[in-house]
């Protein structure tokens, strides 16, 4: 969906860098929400902001950070990559709708760390 | 926590015929079920959803079932295409609250043999 966007694309980095990884959003939503898709275990939730200031850890927030910096923005950090971090990691945006929420989701980062 | 169960990992079925995805999920305050398609090298997207007072819900080709006694939902795709080649995920979410998340099951690669 063009009007979640993601970059980089691909990224291959080695281990014990830091690298961010960036989403962006048109659609005006207020929630934003960081994924790891790895093969056989579907979609994991690192984390997720209700809105700008609100930041809550997923299941699997442990050697990542991130940063809401605008309504329209949402980073994911890795502090000190390592190799059991590679997967490909989606963001997506849903509207407080006060009923079941539709995530529209990017087109993904594939990570690679060696 | 809520935990989602999806069978089968893998699905291949001749053109024409029907498929099916089953998931299970085990917090019985769940009343969201979102099932999204994911196309090779893009992100899921929802595909077709349905809400805990429904037992069915039918769209075109594809059509949902819930059974919130045995707390199991199954996506139904019949007259199968080549385009319904894809991974396919459902999910399960309590919703309404400021605190809910989308859980989601391990994936179903279905591929439509010609």
């Amino acid at each position: 969906d063009a009007d979640v966007t993601q970059t980089p694309r691909n990224r291959i980095t080695k281990t014990g860098k830091r690298i961010m990884l960036e989403c962006s959003q048109t659609k005006g939503h207020d929630r934003m929400y960081w994924y790891r898709q790895d093969p056989g275990l579907g979609l994991r939730l690192i984390y997720y902001s209700f809105d700008v200031k609100d930041i809550n850890k997923g299941e699997i927030s442990d050697g990542y950070s991130v940063s809401r910096q605008a309504q329209a923005k949402f980073s994911l950090s890795l502090e000190s990559a390592i190799p059991n971090q590679t997967a490909l990691y989606f963001c997506a945006t849903s509207q407080n709708s006060g009923s079941q929420e539709t995530q529209y989701f990017g087109p993904g980062t594939r990570l690679l760390v060696l | 926590g809520e935990n989602v169960e999806q069978h089968p990992s893998t699905l291949s079925v001749q053109e024409g015929d029907s498929a099916v995805i089953k998931c299970t999920y085990s917090d019985s305050a769940s009343n969201y079920f979102p099932w999204y398609k994911q196309e090779l090298g893009k992100g899921p997207q929802l595909i077709i959803d349905i809400r805990s007072n429904v037992g069915e819900k039918k769209d075109q080709r594809i059509a949902v079932t819930l059974n919130k006694t045995a707390k199991h939902f199954s996506l139904h795709i019949t007259e199968t295409q080549p385009e319904d080649s894809a991974v396919y995920f459902c999910a399960a979410s309590t919703g309404y609250s400021s605190a809910s998340k989308i859980i989601f099951g391990s994936g179903t690669r279905l591929s439509i043999r010609p």
